[in-house]
């Protein structure tokens, strides 16, 4: 069965640069979602987007900024890195889900981007 | 290959009743295993985590359990409110290579 792809899965940048990272959703799930773990720490919720558009914001600094595609792929921007933005970024996805479970969703995580800033 | 698997996938519930919720791995080495509950389109947020060691872990009405042996761990909810549906996610870390191990999670609604 097809999973969440992220790409790529691992990447290094120095300070300063900026990082793009992909996340391509389970085929007909219309939910994306993003975290950041960093090293021994619980995962990070950052955002997420419902059918294009962004449904809930978490811990995510200004200096990152993300969107969701018409194809439902999603985009992590990440610009003037820092050495504490080195971490792994999952994205997970979903999709609606109705009846009695209406609201509440199964999400299905990525691999992860390990992101390493020198 | 390590893997998490949850069980049940989905569970409806009355108020004020009692449920327990299965987690089997097979991760190694193993860390510590860690159960998350997680509203739709919110962070997940950490429930209990547990290590080798440890049996049981209790938070609130949330008591997780810990078999080693047979890599398998439960959490049990004790007089379910409303607010107790979501969706709960069992993580296990795996020490070898700090990486998480997600399981697909149990969808519970809880209905007065």
């Amino acid at each position: 069965a097809a999973g969440v792809i992220q790409s790529p899965r691992h990447l290094i940048k120095e300070k300063r640069e900026t990082a793009t990272l992909k996340c391509y959703p389970i085929p007909r799930h219309d939910t994306v979602y993003w975290y950041q773990q960093g090293p021994g720490q619980d995962p990070q919720f950052l955002i997420s987007f419902y059918e294009k558009m962004q449904s809930d914001k978490g811990s995510i600094p200004d200096r990152f900024s993300a969107q969701q595609f018409s194809d439902y792929h999603s985009e992590l921007n990440m610009s003037s890195l820092e050495l504490g933005d080195s971490a792994l970024y999952f994205c997970a996805s979903s999709f609606p889900t109705s009846g009695s479970f209406r609201g509440l969703d199964t999400q299905y995580f990525g691999p992860g981007t390990r992101l390493t800033v020198l | 290959k390590n893997q998490v698997e949850q069980s049940p996938q989905s569970l409806i519930i009355l108020e004020g009743k009692n449920c327990t919720l299965q987690c089997n791995y097979t991760v190694s080495p193993f860390s510590n295993l860690r159960w998350y509950k997680q509203d739709t389109g919110r962070g997940p947020v950490s429930l209990t985590i547990m290590t080798f060691s440890e049996n049981t872990k209790s938070n609130g009405r949330y008591t997780a359990t810990l078999d080693a042996d047979t890599k398998q761990s439960s959490l049990h909810i004790t007089a379910s409110q409303l607010s107790d549906s979501a969706s709960y996610i069992c993580v296990v870390l795996s020490g070898g290579y700090n990486k998480l191990i997600f399981g697909a999670g149990t969808r519970l609604a809880v209905h007065p």
